[in-house]
């Protein structure tokens, strides 16, 4: 079975410092890892993706997030945040020899000016 | 990416009534999915749909209460039954596209039931 886990509800940062999104995962075969975001009253929007290749991976807005297979860990990261980065983030995961795509619980980004 | 149009976007529902929700996509897709966002919740998957053959419905979901269509590679519906206030959620259509089989979503229908 495949799961994830995202261990904080809510992220509290200032504007400018450096952000960290945690997401663990759990599949019994190889990894394809998700971060979306969702802003208020919009749908989910695609960020990055690990599959295969460079652990470090880059997305859209700035975001990048480092796949770590030892720990079973995918967590999204941002160099300086921005007040516009606040919004609900979530991590999926599926594995290779599945279908579906499995949700972590969503952890709130707030970015103070 | 793929483009995802639903419709309706939002609406609001008297109990007991049913309301058929649209998804169409800019592409040809072979599989698509139904999602439900419950209030301050995370993602929880409905049903695969792929064209020519039944949904295959997650645990804790049926076809009496979530009818699907997918009458072809570019369109399906979801309906949703005989509404309670329980089934006030967004509803999200969801197709595969890109390499690695990324999952890209549809704005959402936002359903509030009476």
């Amino acid at each position: 079975a495949q799961s994830v886990a995202q261990p904080e509800d809510q992220v509290n940062v200032a504007e400018g410092n450096p952000l960290t999104v945690k997401c663990t995962y759990s599949v019994s075969g190889n990894p394809y890892l998700f971060w979306y975001v969702q802003y208020p009253n919009r749908g989910l929007q695609f960020l990055l993706k690990y599959i295969t290749g460079d652990n470090l991976v880059k997305g859209s807005y700035g975001f990048e997030a480092e796949f770590n297979k030892s720990q079973t860990s995918f967590h999204l990261k941002k160099p300086s945040a921005l007040v516009s980065d606040s919004a609900l983030y979530f991590c999926a995961v599926r594995d290779s020899s599945a279908s579906k795509i499995i949700f972590g619980s969503g952890t709130r980004l707030s970015i103070r000016p | 990416s793929a483009v995802i149009s639903q419709k309706p976007s939002r609406d609001i529902c008297q109990r007991g009534t049913s309301l058929t929700i649209q998804c169409q996509v800019d592409s040809q897709v072979t599989m698509m999915f139904w999602y439900r966002q419950q209030p301050g919740q995370s993602l929880t998957l409905i049903a695969t749909a792929n064209q020519g053959s039944e949904a295959t419905y997650e645990s804790g979901f049926v076809i009496d209460k979530f009818p699907i269509s997918r009458p072809n590679l570019t369109f399906s519906t979801l309906t949703v039954s005989n509404m309670s206030p329980e089934d006030s959620s967004i509803y999200l259509c969801s197709v595969t596209g890109g390499s690695g089989n990324t999952i890209y979503f549809g704005e959402g229908s936002w359903l509030t039931v009476v």
